[in-house]
């Protein structure tokens, strides 16, 4: 079966250190979806894609989180610097979107993300 | 904006038996999709069933059925049979229907913690 690939699935690092989680979306998925599930919110988006373009990332905080797709078989999601309150599970999605068409999102099994 | 509401933080069940998880939406949207995934302790985030707004049949996938109720914004899920690999985080989830170049990302619930007892 197909599926959605993150790297690295555990991180724990420092504050203020940067931080870069990879995702390879299935093959010919047109939209990628970046969420964090926190146990006090629950899953939100942070930022999503299509066809490599970015469509919304108003979920982000614009001064430490940026995300990217530097080509289609890669999605990157950066936090710098890090702080203690970015500890979370990071989700990357994607999924198929074609003409009316809407597929559900497949998900990655997460990096779990500790920052001291 | 979509709001998914889950109003049962945990729910338990024995083995074999049935149990209904509850979930219901806000929206302005007259066409969308409904899903639920299932979240285990491995962490993986596991679509269960889907339903689209205009099919008025329930979607059922196996032991897995929903009551899904336009007019009252309602989506619950049915579990039949309960399995002790049932036990897991269930996840509400509402999508718009996008069109042309836009997206189309998941508003979820806050989660139902479902224990499958022996």
């Amino acid at each position: 079966d197909a599926r959605v690939t993150q790297t690295p699935r555990h991180k724990v690092t420092e504050m203020g250190q940067e931080v870069t989680m990879r995702c390879q979306p299935i093959l010919g998925h047109n939209t990628v979806f970046w969420y964090r599930q926190t146990m006090m919110q629950g899953l939100e988006l942070l930022a999503y894609f299509r066809n490599r373009a970015p469509l919304d990332d108003s979920g982000m905080p614009k001064d430490r989180f940026s995300a990217e797709m530097p080509d289609a078989t890669l999605a990157t999601l950066k936090i710098q610097p890090s702080e203690p309150r970015d500890s979370a599970v990071y989700f990357c999605a994607s999924g198929l979107v074609l003409g009316e068409g809407n597929q559900p999102q497949h998900f990655g099994d997460g990096t779990r993300l500790s920052i001291l | 904006a979509q709001t998914v509401t889950q109003s049962q933080p945990e729910m338990s069940v024995q083995e074999a038996e049935t149990v209904t998880l509850s979930c219901t939406y806000d929206t302005s949207e007259n066409n969308y999709y409904l899903f639920w995934y299932k979240q285990p302790p491995s962490r993986q985030m596991i679509l269960v069933i889907r339903q689209e707004a205009y099919k008025q049949q329930n979607a059922t996938e196996n032991r897995f059925s929903v009551n899904f109720q336009k007019a009252a914004k309602s989506f619950s899920l049915k579990i039949s049979d309960s399995q002790l690999g049932d036990t897991a985080m269930y996840f509400c989830a509402f999508m718009k229907h996008m069109s042309g170049n836009a997206g189309n990302m998941l508003t979820f619930g806050g989660g139902t913690r479902l224990m499958v007892k022996p």
